[in-house]
């Protein structure tokens, strides 16, 4: 596969569940990006994680974990959420960590969350 | 407070004719602009970029414009074809927010 991959591509769950959202880049990148897009809204920018390590967190609520085991993967945990946390939810990444916003970013294609 | 603004959410033209999308931003830091394109079931792709040194930049039929002292930014696609209909978003950066800031997008439809 290429690019940027992101699974599931959609997801319900109960406000009870416990789940992961994965993303994996082909792409040889050291920068990787969740965003969340809620209906009508712009793209939120959540958390940044450069080289493995988070240096963005962009006051989102605890509910929401993520993790970046390698540079090639990054994961979103979610637990307890509310249902105004249905969006899609899109990963990214770039090529430098020192270039963080004048890297192209890459996007992969979204997983559709539903919390009931 | 929305800091990136596309006041349109659709737009459509007629295939062969231009295509204006605009974006208007507030935070005078900002000095890295792009616009990306969205197809339904694929996540946003890069599109074209221009930096606040200069007033335009022009990759094949595609052409951004920026007007700083009016905070302004508008992308034109001359000619459109059918292919081209998707979201465009614009986004921006800058100043101590290395952030991207995305505006909501604006829907293009290009009618054969």
């Amino acid at each position: 596969e290429t690019g940027v991959t992101q699974t599931p591509r959609h997801l319900v769950m109960g406000m009870t569940n416990k789940k992961s959202l994965k993303c994996e880049q082909h792409l040889g990148h050291n920068a990787m990006y969740w965003y969340k897009q809620s209906a009508k809204k712009p793209l939120e920018l959540m958390f940044v994680y450069s080289l493995e390590e988070r240096v963005e967190n962009n006051s989102v609520p605890s509910r929401f974990s993520p993790e970046c085991p390698n540079s090639s993967h990054l994961f979103l945990h979610l637990h307890t959420l509310q249902p105004e946390d249905s969006a899609l939810y899109l990963c990214a990444s770039s090529q430098e960590a020192a270039h963080l916003y004048t890297d192209t970013q890459y996007f992969g294609p979204g997983t559709r969350l539903t919390v009931l | 407070d929305q800091q990136v603004k596309q006041n349109s959410p659709s737009l459509s033209v007629q295939e062969g004719r231009i295509s204006i999308l605009n974006c208007d931003y507030t935070n005078s830091m900002f000095d890295y602009f792009l616009w990306y394109k969205k197809y339904p079931a694929e996540g946003p792709t890069f599109l074209i970029s221009i930096s606040s040194i200069k007033d335009k930049n022009e990759d094949g039929r595609f052409t951004v414009f920026l007007n700083k002292s009016v905070k302004h930014l508008s992308l034109h696609i001359v000619p459109s074809q059918p292919g081209d209909s998707a979201v465009y978003f614009c986004a921006a950066s800058g100043g101590s927010n290395y952030k991207l800031t995305f505006g909501k997008g604006t829907l293009l439809t290009v009618n054969p």
